[in-house]
């Protein structure tokens, strides 16, 4: 069975500094992977996704992942965070052919000005 | 813009009454969701939907009920709101045959 964790509860950084949200997973089969974000009040939105092509997945908003399968890992990165970035971030792992999703317990990222 | 709608976005209410959740979306999906979220945690799937006529309980138990009786319809029921009820639902869908769920913006409900 496929489950995920996220190595970081909250995480703070400062405006214009860099940005690692870190995201482990177990899978029995070639999963798919996901990153979510979710703004106060508001549902969750896809920022970008794995499924088996590249390894290093672009996003939006200048976010990225690189699934690395030795490290069983899918850590989201931002070169330069902004404040608008702040909000919680969900990693998430799918497989088979239900393609049922496991949800990380989420990570807050606070951006300091 | 994904286009699955929650409705109420809010809803406070008193012990025992019979409330329902509406999600819609126009995507044509066949596979809709109901997740849990308590503040600052990670979602529980408490219904899923694999089409019309299908409803299976999810990983956490929940006195609520759902229907499927139309492709973009998919309520979710409770008979009798009790405090332990209060939380945030979100509704998703997706696809089938695809692997990207799709939110709804949510129902934050607060039974007192």
């Amino acid at each position: 069975a496929q489950s995920v964790t996220q190595l970081d509860s909250h995480v703070s950084v400062s405006e214009g500094t860099p940005v690692l949200l870190r995201c482990n997973y177990s899978s029995s089969y070639s999963p798919s992977l996901f990153w979510y974000v979710q703004h106060p009040n508001k549902g969750l939105q896809l920022l970008l996704k794995y499924t088996s092509a590249a390894t290093l997945v672009k996003g939006i908003n200048g976010f990225e992942a690189e699934f690395k399968k030795s490290e069983t890992s899918f850590h989201l990165t931002k070169p330069s965070a902004h404040m608008s970035d702040a909000a919680e971030y969900f990693c998430v792992v799918s497989e088979g052919s239900n393609n049922d999703m496991r949800f990380g317990a989420g990570t807050r990222l606070t951006v300091k000005p | 813009e994904a286009d699955i709608y929650q409705t109420p976005r809010y809803l406070v209410i008193g012990t025992g009454k019979k409330i329902t959740l509406e999600c819609s979306q126009t995507m044509g999906h066949d596979k809709m969701y109901w997740y849990q979220q308590d503040p600052g945690m990670e979602l529980h799937l408490i219904h899923y939907s694999y089409g019309v006529n299908s409803t299976e309980k999810g990983d956490l138990s929940s006195e609520s009920t759902v229907s499927r009786i139309r492709t973009e319809h998919f309520p979710l029921t409770l008979e009798s709101a009790r405090p332990s009820h209060t939380s945030q639902y979100l509704c998703a869908s997706r696809a089938l045959g695809g692997n990207t769920q799709y939110f709804g913006p949510g129902t934050r409900l607060t039974v007192l």
